[in-house]
């Protein structure tokens, strides 16, 4: 299995702030034939399922406000919150499908300072 | 506008078999372009995929549940579900249901969920 490794845990950023999570996969979910990165990222409200923000690593879904950004390749990403909002806090996920079983990392929880 | 809902006992008894569907409105299940999913989730923990149905009833499961997972598809009433059997209470979780896109290279992220049902074992 691909272990998904996200840091840190939680994070308390300022309104307005950048907001940056890292995950890091335990191998690489780049698949060479096409150069994609199998990868995404996923906001968790509470009491609500998770949502799509990032696919192929870096494609922001339709909808999702461009202060939502994802970046990197192989085994290192990043999601960055450009100027946090207040609609913003949640937990986060990033999550493999370059192999069976799909794996997602354990959740990074977004808060306000 | 595709929804999916699960439905289902919200209490099963140990050891017994935990059954729960997910209907699909809005978008066939046939067809070949989406893969339907399960994912749990145990409250306040992280997400754990259970297994996926895709083009033609193929399914693909979790190592770690394989042995007592089934995953089907039911076309003529659009819905797909989960059979998870010999249950303890670690498999008390939310049951979400998704959708995951078929792609030229293999799969792609889920990009619509069901709202969950909560199953206690108990």
């Amino acid at each position: 299995d691909i272990v998904m490794t996200q840091s840190p845990d939680s994070l308390a950023v300022s309104l307005g702030e950048r907001a940056t999570i890292n995950c890091k996969s335990s191998q690489s979910v780049l698949y060479s034939s096409n150069n994609r990165n199998y990868f995404a990222w996923y906001q968790q409200k509470p009491g609500q399922p998770p949502k799509l923000l990032i696919y192929w690593a870096s494609t922001r879904e339709s909808g999702v406000p461009d202060r939502f950004s994802g970046s990197g390749s192989g085994t290192d990403f990043t999601l960055t919150i450009s100027s946090l909002q207040p609609e913003d806090v949640a937990v986060y996920y990033c999550q493999q499908y370059y192999s069976s079983p799909l794996t997602f990392g354990q959740g990074t929880k977004v808060e306000i300072k | 506008q595709v929804q999916l809902q699960e439905s289902g006992p919200g209490l099963v008894k140990p050891s017994q078999t935990l059954s729960l569907t997910c209907t699909v409105s809005g978008n066939s299940i046939t067809g070949g372009i989406y893969y339907w999913s399960w994912i749990r989730q145990p409250a306040g923990k992280g997400l754990e995929w259970i297994g996926r149905i895709y083009s033609t009833g193929s399914t693909d499961y979790n190592p770690s549940l394989k042995s007592r997972v089934t995953i089907s598809e039911d076309p003529s009433k659009n819905e797909f579900s989960l059979r998870l059997s010999s249950v303890t209470a670690t498999d008390t979780a939310f049951y979400y249901c998704a959708r995951g896109r078929v792609v030229s290279g293999g799969f792609d992220a889920f990009d619509i969920w069901g709202q969950g049902t909560m199953v206690t074992v108990s």
